[in-house]
């Protein structure tokens, strides 16, 4: 079964500082990894995703992730981190076994301070 | 943005009686989605679709049935409403499948039920 861990639940950070959202994930084969972002109130939106190929990707809004396959991982990250950024920020994964499947973490509010 | 429209976007409803959200899509997408969000849970599938009248289970089925007569038209029912299916329900759509170069999801705005 595939899994997908947000350590936190809550991440705080001051606007023009870096950010980083954590993500873990566990599945069988090679992942396809997917990050979203949800607004109050709106549904999700799609930020990026890994597929195959360059481990660091670039998303929209200035994000990227990188993709470490020895450490499990899909972090978010922004170089400078802005008010608007503030948004609930779900990691997902899929397998190959399961591609019509993706399974979601429990999300990580970000909230930029100003 | 995609054209995903969900109907209704609020019902509060009384445990025991049947329930019925509805997905409408402009995209002509093959793939749809049913999702609950709940807090500490993130999203969690439902039911899903892969064409007309082709529907399978998601992790939390249970209490709920799915109907695609049409491309664009899916479904969710819960035939007897119960307390703990209390939640925001997404649908959602995509072109392809989620592994695939196109297969990102699109989200509708979500409708909130509540089961008293």
């Amino acid at each position: 079964a595939q899994s997908v861990a947000q350590p936190e639940d809550q991440v705080n950070v001051a606007e023009g500082n870096p950010l980083t959202v954590k993500c873990t994930y566990s599945v069988s084969g090679n992942p396809y990894l997917f990050w979203y972002v949800q607004y109050p109130n709106r549904g999700l939106q799609f930020l990026l995703k890994y597929i195959t190929g360059d481990n660091l990707v670039k998303g929209s809004y200035g994000f990227e992730a990188e993709f470490n396959k020895s450490q499990t991982s899909f972090h978010l990250k922004k170089p400078s981190a802005l008010v608007s950024d503030s948004a609930l920020y779900f990691c997902a994964v899929g397998g190959i076994g399961s591609a019509r499947q993706l399974t979601f973490g429990s999300g990580t509010q970000l909230t930029v301070l100003p | 943005d995609a054209g995903i429209t969900q109907s209704p976007r609020h019902k509060v409803t009384e445990t025991g009686t049947p329930v019925t959200l509805r997905c409408h899509q402009t995209e002509n997408h093959r793939y749809m989605y049913w999702y609950r969000q709940d807090p500490g849970h993130g999203l969690r599938l439902i039911h899903y679709s892969y064409g007309v009248k082709d529907t399978d289970k998601g992790e939390v089925s249970d209490g709920y049935s799915v109907s695609r007569s049409k491309t664009e038209d899916f479904l969710l029912t819960l035939e007897s409403a119960t307390s703990s299916q209390t939640s925001v329900y997404f649908c959602a759509i995509s072109e392809t499948l989620p592994g695939l170069s196109t297969g990102e999801l699109f989200f509708g705005e979500g409708s909130r039920l509540t089961v008293l």
